[in-house]
């Protein structure tokens, strides 16, 4: 299997309400980072997984949380959403612990929070 | 000392023409400099990386061209067809990292 899927491709959530995120990575990646993109900005690191443990993680608060399987596939959890957390959600998989060459992004979730 | 600074945001050329866009960065230890392009409702896609040791690398129409000492790169884009349309993003990282630094990118438009 090639490529990164991600799903929902779209969410609409109401602020205080927890929401999942998918990722299914390529196969043989096994490190996945996830990043938020806002409207007009560049993406923006929210953590890395390496063999199913944290391996790094941005400046965003403990509610964004996420898992990695054994099977390339992860998600990202947010907790109490806010409105600011609108934005599209980018998973990237990579062969290796240094885990930013070759990444093979993923075309996002959309999330609005209202 | 994190943020990588690009310009301009936006970015119109006539099709044949030079497409240019500048990153300029702080942190010295920074050692690989990537440029994404990201089409509308997909994600960015890798299209050419440069390390600090080389001064410019090309790839086909596109040159990253590297200044070590002003700490700036730029990507050029020769020969600008309708379909490099995009969204480009210049990023950078260190060494040990887990991380790509992602600069405020710039939407390049290609009028034929």
């Amino acid at each position: 299997e090639t490529g990164v899927t991600q799903s929902p491709t779209h969410l609409i959530k109401t602020r205080g309400q927890q929401v999942t995120l998918r990722c299914s990575s390529q196969s043989g990646h096994n490190t996945v980072s996830w990043y938020q993109q806002a409207l007009g900005q560049g993406p923006q690191f929210i953590f890395q997984y390496y063999r199913e443990e944290e391996n790094g993680r941005g400046n965003f608060p403990p509610r964004f949380s996420g898992l990695q399987f054994p099977n390339y596939s992860s998600e990202l959890n947010v907790n109490a959403l806010e409105l600011d957390d609108s934005a599209l959600y980018l998973c990237a998989s990579t062969v290796g612990q240094r885990g930013y060459y070759g990444y093979t992004f993923g075309s996002g979730t959309r999330l609005t929070v209202v | 000392q994190q943020q990588v600074k690009q310009s301009p945001q936006s970015l119109i050329v006539q099709k044949g023409g030079i497409s240019i866009i500048n990153c300029a960065y702080e942190n010295t230890a920074f050692d690989y400099f990537p440029w994404y392009q990201q089409f509308p409702g997909k994600g960015p896609a890798l299209l050419i990386a440069i390390r600090p040791d080389v001064s410019e690398k090309k790839e086909g129409r596109f040159t990253i061209s590297f200044n070590k000492s002003a700490k700036q790169f730029s990507l050029h884009i020769m020969d600008s067809q309708p379909g490099d349309s995009a969204t480009y993003f210049c990023a950078a990282s260190t060494q040990g990292a887990q991380k790509l630094v992602f600069g405020q990118g710039t939407r390049l438009t290609i009028n034929p």
